[in-house]
């Protein structure tokens, strides 16, 4: 069965602070792989996604993730964060040819101003 | 503009009273599926729809129902609410799993007491 790993539950940065999320995946073939992000109150937004080629992705907001397939992982990367970063952030693999997409546990972040 | 709807967004109810929650999209996508969200746990599946009268169970399946007449539409049904299903649940929709981008509705806030 896929499963998502996301090593940290929490993380408190200060503004202009480098940021780095952690996701792990399992499954041994082919996937398609998201970074959602929830805003306080809010609904899911997706931050970018990964379905093939360039293995660096660029998505909204200044956020970039990148996919290496032998570790099985798509770090989630920001290399200065605003206090409007603040939210809940989500990883999400879909193993092609599964009729779901799975989710990690998700990591909340703080930045302070 | 692209939606995915969700009704009613916030729902108090007492255990044992049927209640449905709606969602609709208007982007004639084939692929619906419904998530809840909860704290430490991320979004965890409960069904999903490849189309019209197609369904099938995710991951938590037990206590809930669903149903997909209609393209645009896929409402979730508690037969008989429990506490335990006071969570957060969100509507999604894509054109096809795994190869496109999957939209959220803005979420159902119940509480079953």
């Amino acid at each position: 069965a896929q499963s998502v790993s996301q090593h940290n539950h929490h993380v408190i940065l200060s503004e202009a602070a480098s940021l780095e999320l952690g996701c792990n995946y399992s499954y041994g073939g082919t996937v398609n792989l998201f970074w959602y992000v929830q805003y306080p109150g809010q609904h899911l937004q997706l931050l970018l996604k990964y379905f093939s080629g360039d293995p660096l992705v660029k998505g909204i907001k200044g956020f970039e993730a990148e996919f290496i397939k032998s570790k099985f992982s798509f770090n989630l990367r920001k290399p200065s964060v605003q206090w409007s970063d603040t939210a809940e952030y989500f990883c999400a693999v879909n193993a092609i040819g599964f009729q779901k997409l799975v989710f990690g546990t998700g990591t909340r972040l703080l930045v302070s101003p | 503009e692209a939606q995915v709807t969700q009704n009613p967004r916030y729902l108090i109810t007492v255990t044992g009273k049927k209640l449905t929650v709606t969602c609709s999209q208007n982007m004639n996508h084939e692929y619906m599926s419904w998530y809840r969200q909860d704290p430490g746990l991320g979004l965890r599946q409960i069904y999903y729809s490849m189309n019209v009268e197609v369904t099938d169970k995710g991951d938590v399946p037990e206590g809930y129902k669903v149903s997909r007449k209609e393209k645009r539409n896929f409402p979730l049904i508690l037969e008989s609410p429990s506490p335990n299903q006071t969570s957060l649940y969100f509507c999604a929709s894509s054109g096809r799993q795994g190869g496109d981008t999957i939209y959220f509705g803005e979420g159902s806030w119940l509480t079953v007491v």
